[in-house]
């Protein structure tokens, strides 16, 4: 089906080490969009991918559409306090419905 | 300013009684989505609106109710509802749907029935 597995379901780091979380599936996307979710907050997009291959980067985050437009990875460099919150994928499938479908998110907290 | 207010951002109602939930983007953005957001679950969409027009009912039960007066304004209308109702409500817009395009998000509205 069309359902995202984002992993890990959670991560503990320290400050200043990088971070590595991706969405898995087994229908092909066309889009995939990743969103960061503070507390209380609604999520903010962070990076969007439109291409089979495509990196992206913003700042510390780098996004890459995998070549089989079934999986995406996020990373993030030299993590922050300021970096804890939910990370979630969402994506649009081919051939599928026009509605984004959503990873059940990444919970990242950063020790200083 | 965001691009998405929603308001009220917390509600703790009744399960008799009516309230409603706003929505409004400043982004002159044509589509307009409610979303419910559950503890440990995916975001689940409820409503999606194209230029006024409502083009998706995601099954949600008849006790939500939306409005889209004009573009730039969405309503989710609220009665009689059940204790696992209470989640947080998010609000998106973005250009158009059907198209390759990025939503963005409003702050929620953190709902408990009581």
């Amino acid at each position: 089906g069309q359902q995202l597995n984002q992993s890990p379901q959670s991560m503990f780091i320290q400050e200043g080490e990088d971070v590595s979380m991706n969405c898995t599936s087994s229908s092909i996307f066309n889009t995939w969009l990743w969103y960061k979710q503070d507390p209380g907050e609604g999520p903010v997009l962070l990076i969007a991918l439109y291409k089979a291959g495509e990196l992206t980067s913003n700042g510390r985050l780098t996004a890459q559409f995998g070549i089989t437009r079934k999986d995406s990875f996020l990373n993030i460099s030299a993590s922050i306090p300021s970096d804890v919150g939910i990370y979630f994928c969402a994506g649009l499938a081919q051939g599928g419905s026009e509605k984004l479908v959503f990873g059940k998110g990444t919970k990242l907290t950063v020790n200083p | 300013e965001t691009g998405v207010t929603q308001t009220p951002r917390h509600l703790v109602m009744g399960m008799t009684n009516k309230k409603s939930l706003k929505c409004e983007q400043h982004l002159g953005h044509n589509a307009m989505y409610w979303y419910k957001q559950s503890a440990k679950k995916p975001l689940e969409l409820m409503f999606v609106y194209n230029f006024k027009e409502q083009t998706e009912n995601n099954s949600v039960p008849s006790r939500f109710s939306p409005e889209c007066p004009n573009s730039s304004h969405l309503f989710l209308h609220l009665h009689t509802l059940q204790p696992e109702d209470s989640a947080l409500y998010l609000c998106a817009s973005s250009h158009e749907t059907g198209l390759v395009d990025e939503q963005y998000f409003g702050p929620g509205t953190r709902l408990t029935v009581t």
